[in-house]
């Protein structure tokens, strides 16, 4: 069974400065995908970043990237030039890719929620 | 574009009754899931619709309930409400099967 793992409850940065938040996964599979999902307090879950499994390089998408680690089944997220704005929990998800995607489903951690200070 | 809705946003309902949420997917999409959400057990999947079939079932019991029409919205159903129903019921929508899940606002239920 696919498992997610977030170990930071909550974390604290100083706005404009970077953080890093930790996902580790664990799944038998060799063909998987993992998201990072921002939820502010207003509840919508806002996609960040994907990973593939198979994707040699690591995702960027403006301020965010991710690092993997295949080998060591991690997918931390990393923020640059942290805002006041970016104050909200963060889920990790993972979800398997089987062929047709006719089981699509994402499970996810249980969150890291982030707070910038000015 | 639109993204995906959800009605109502805010529910109060007594336990024993039923309660029917209802999801607009981004146009074009054609699957919605649904996942709740409760501070205990995080997120948790319910089901996935794609084109009117139900293709995945999470680990809840059958007072849970779902279908998707032929305009790709969906309702989710919940029968016989339990205090620990109470929860963000979140729907997302995709367009092809390997792409990301766009998420809506989610409903907010509270079963007193």
């Amino acid at each position: 069974a696919q498992k997610i793992t977030q170990t930071q409850p909550g974390m604290f940065v100083q706005e404009k400065e970077a953080v890093t938040l930790d996902c580790t996964y664990d799944t038998s599979d060799q063909s998987y995908g993992l998201f990072w999902y921002k939820q502010p307090s207003s509840g919508e879950m806002i996609f960040l970043i994907y990973q593939g499994s198979y994707d040699e390089q690591n995702a960027t998408e403006g301020r965010y990237s991710l690092n993997f680690q295949k080998a060591r089944k991690s997918a931390n997220l990393v923020i640059s030039a942290s805002q006041l704005g970016d104050s909200a929990m963060y889920f990790c998800a993972m979800r398997e890719l089987h062929s047709g995607g006719s089981n699509y489903k994402l499970t996810f951690g249980k969150g890291t929620l982030l707070t910038v200070n000015p | 574009k639109a993204g995906v809705t959800q009605t109502p946003r805010y529910l109060i309902k007594t336990r024993g009754q039923q309660v029917t949420l209802s999801c607009s997917p981004i146009s074009g999409h054609r699957s919605v899931s649904w996942y709740q959400q409760t501070p205990g057990q995080g997120l948790q999947f319910l089901f996935e619709y794609f084109s009117e079939t139900q293709r995945n079932k999470g680990n809840f019991p059958g007072r849970f309930s779902g279908r998707q029409f032929s305009n790709s919205r969906s309702e989710m159903n919940v029968s016989t409400l339990e205090l620990g129903d109470s929860a963000l019921y979140l729907c997302a929508s995709r367009f092809r099967d390997h792409d990301e899940q766009y998420f809506g606002p989610g409903t907010r239920l509270t079963v007193t």
